[in-house]
């Protein structure tokens, strides 16, 4: 099975500055990556899709880019909002693997 | 607006099954468009993959939990359902219904969830 791997872990950044979060496929995906954020107590919700498709509401501060194996999440100006946990998902095909997740804060 | 919620026991006794029920509302599943997942999320932890059904019955399973997994689907009462057997202290997590559409071909990612149900593993 494909294994998707995320870094950093966790990163702390100020209000303002530019974020950029990875994810690794063991095997290529082509572009079947998704990216959800994760409020604290909340669900997850769907931000990007195809790699680099942004879902509907989403702010244009979010970015997703990567094809194959190696991917990224952007976002341009972090914002207080922003604070959650943003994880990476291969929906290819089964199973549907999650990364382990990366836990954004402000510095 | 189709929603999804999650329901069954909050409390299950080690050994025993784990038994949840997914109801859709403002659609149908009978639906040949979309495919019905079960994501879980121990606490403090990140998201675990369960399995996913089509309307049709097709299934698909995390193979880490396979051997104890049951997804299906009860079209009359737009129901979908987990059953997760054998159940540990690991099995105690967040568990969440979730849709996503399916092309044939190719599919999208879950876009929408039910807010979740808490199930602890404890005698």
């Amino acid at each position: 099975d494909i294994q998707m791997t995320q870094s950093p872990s966790s990163l702390s950044a100020s209000v303002g500055d530019r974020v950029t979060i990875t994810c690794r496929a063991s095997q290529g995906i082509s572009n079947y990556l998704a990216w959800y954020q994760q409020k604290p107590g909340k669900v997850p919700k769907l931000l990007i899709y195809a790699a680099s498709t942004l879902q509907s509401g989403v702010p244009s501060r979010f970015s997703g880019s990567g094809s194959g194996t190696d991917f990224t999440l952007t976002i341009s100006s972090l914002q207080p909002e922003d604070v959650a946990t943003y994880y990476c998902q291969k929906y290819n095909s089964a199973p549907q693997t999650f990364g382990g997740g990366t836990k954004v804060e402000i510095k | 607006q189709v929603q999804l919620q999650e329901s069954g026991p909050g409390l299950v006794k080690p050994s025993q099954t784990l038994s949840l029920t997914c109801t859709v509302s403002g659609g149908s599943i009978s639906s040949g468009d979309y495919y019905w997942s079960w994501i879980r999320q121990p606490p403090g932890k990140g998201l675990e993959w369960i399995g996913y059904i089509y309307y049709s019955g097709s299934t698909y399973y995390n193979p880490s939990l396979k051997s104890r997994v049951t997804i299906s689907v009860d079209t009359s009462k737009n129901q979908f359902s987990l059953k997760l057997s054998s159940v540990t202290a690991a099995d105690t997590a967040v568990y969440y219904c979730a849709r996503g559409r399916d092309y044939g071909d190719y599919s999208d990612p879950a876009d929408v969830w039910g807010q979740g149900t808490t199930v602890t593993v404890s005698s």
